[in-house]
């Protein structure tokens, strides 16, 4: 059964960094492009960034760039997600996600979320 | 960007009812789009890509259709679990970007 869990989620100050983890199991994960989707509290759904197999290829929603990184180790099945430089509209719920199949993109397995709060 | 329009925002409907739900882009996709189901305080479902195809495991009665600019989920027959909010998301190319969400109510 294909599982993602994240982890890392809390209450951050404006300026303030957190990073956000996604725990990978019942796949291959090594084999798999990988995201992260966020959605602020009663609003819509924003893709914010994607990592490709080998983690070499990486993109980035335009409000996100400079501040947040994408990366992982597949030796661990795990995707991080580095939030530097918070904002107040960054506040959401971050969802990890996997892309279907042969990379395409649209997103098949999501987490159950993490909430980010940022917030003096 | 490519601009993704959903339409109606809010749809009230019955059990058994036959809706369907329009998401337009701002250009071209080709059929490069997915639909997704998400219920309050849940992770998005996918039910449809490539604008056509059923996830595995998505009840027969969901089908979409459409390529180009301008879309459809249709539900032939209504049940008590898909009162849902549903959204559309091209992905021809980056950003990746989803519709604003329509919200499927019980009338």
């Amino acid at each position: 059964e294909v599982q993602l869990v994240e982890s890392g989620g809390g209450l951050v100050q404006p300026g303030g960094s957190l990073r956000l983890s996604c725990a990978a199991s019942g796949f291959t994960f090594s084999s798999c492009w990988m995201l992260w989707v966020r959605q602020a509290p009663g609003k819509g759904l924003e893709w914010v960034a994607n990592i490709n197999q080998n983690g070499r290829e990486k993109y980035y929603v335009d409000s996100v760039k400079g501040r947040f990184t994408i990366s992982r180790d597949n030796a661990k099945n795990s995707l991080y997600l580095q939030m530097n430089s918070l904002r107040a509209e960054d506040t959401a719920v971050y969802y990890c996600a996997r892309h279907g199949l042969a990379a395409a993109g649209f997103f098949d397995y999501w987490g159950q979320g993490a909430l980010v709060t940022v917030s003096s | 960007d490519i601009q993704m329009t959903q339409s109606p925002s809010t749809l009230s409907a019955s059990i058994g009812d036959r809706v369907s739900i329009t998401c337009r882009a701002s250009q071209s996709i080709d059929s490069w789009l997915a639909w997704y189901q998400q219920k309050p305080g849940r992770a998005p479902k996918v039910l449809i890509y490539k604008a056509s195809t059923l996830e595995s495991g998505v009840p027969t009665r969901f089908s979409g259709s459409g390529s180009g600019t301008e879309f459809t989920l249709t539900i032939s027959s209504l049940q008590p679990d898909d009162f849902a909010t549903y959204y559309c998301q091209q992905y021809k190319g980056y950003p990746y970007i989803f519709g604003q969400g329509t919200k499927l109510e019980i009338k």
